[in-house]
């Protein structure tokens, strides 16, 4: 069984468009992130979700919108693409948020913008 | 911000060679973890690092946090193919409730039969 589920693994799509991620997790934990992973692979934190309330919130223009719906899902929904918008999305998840927590993280979604 | 720098960022070498990466901050980190990520997937967890001064081993693998708490390093010893991948080292401090993991950039490692 999968642990962290993203959806869907590929996107392709135009500059303008509006386009969204899901993410499941079945592990039982209660805090979700989103992370993004650029072309240098750089893994930057973007949002943090713990049972549903927004906790990590970093410098991310507001067109990317996370929405918790239960602890066990975050989406992620993206208005007006940009190229720059062009990256891996990874959806993590912790049971233990403190300082030795482990992140379980999911395969990635791969967003293309043209 | 934190910034953990990486070193090197790109290493290749051959099979049965050893290696070390590096990891480095002008910051102070209640801990540290080190990952592993391979093409196509999502990174998973190696190691956690809490106290400064501590080496913990993973089969051919050790991983040492500095005494000061601001670096740390991963050793592979005869290192194989299966070992190719992106290593990242990535670090928590205390802000609040909210310890926020920061990654470092990575070093992409490839290990060549």
């Amino acid at each position: 069984d999968t642990a962290v589920s993203q959806t869907p693994k590929y996107l392709v799509t135009q500059m303008g468009n509006d386009k969204s991620i899901k993410c499941e997790q079945n592990l039982g934990h209660d805090t979700m992130y989103w992370y993004k992973q650029d072309s240098k692979k750089f893994l930057k934190i973007m949002f943090s979700y713990n049972n549903k309330e927004l906790i990590i919130n970093e410098t991310v223009p507001n067109r990317f919108s996370p929405k918790s719906p239960d602890k066990a899902h975050l989406n992620l929904h993206i208005n007006s693409l940009e190229l720059g918008d062009s990256a891996v999305y990874f959806c993590a998840s912790t049971r233990d948020r403190g300082h030795t927590g482990e992140l379980f993280f999911g395969e990635g979604s791969r967003l293309t913008v043209l | 911000t934190q910034l953990l720098e990486q070193s090197p960022q790109f290493l290749s070498i051959q099979e049965g060679e050893n290696l070390t990466v590096y990891c480095n901050s002008s910051s102070v980190f209640s801990s540290l973890q080190w990952y592993r990520q391979e093409p196509g997937e999502g990174p998973v967890l190696l190691v956690t690092v809490v106290t400064g001064g501590e080496v913990k081993k993973l089969k051919r693998l050790t991983f040492q946090f500095g005494d000061a708490r601001k670096d740390s390093s991963l050793h592979i010893t005869a290192a194989q193919p299966g070992d190719t991948g992106l290593y990242l080292c990535a670090g928590r401090n205390s802000g609040g409730s909210n310890y926020k993991l920061t990654f470092g950039k990575g070093t992409l490692l490839t290990v060549n039969p």
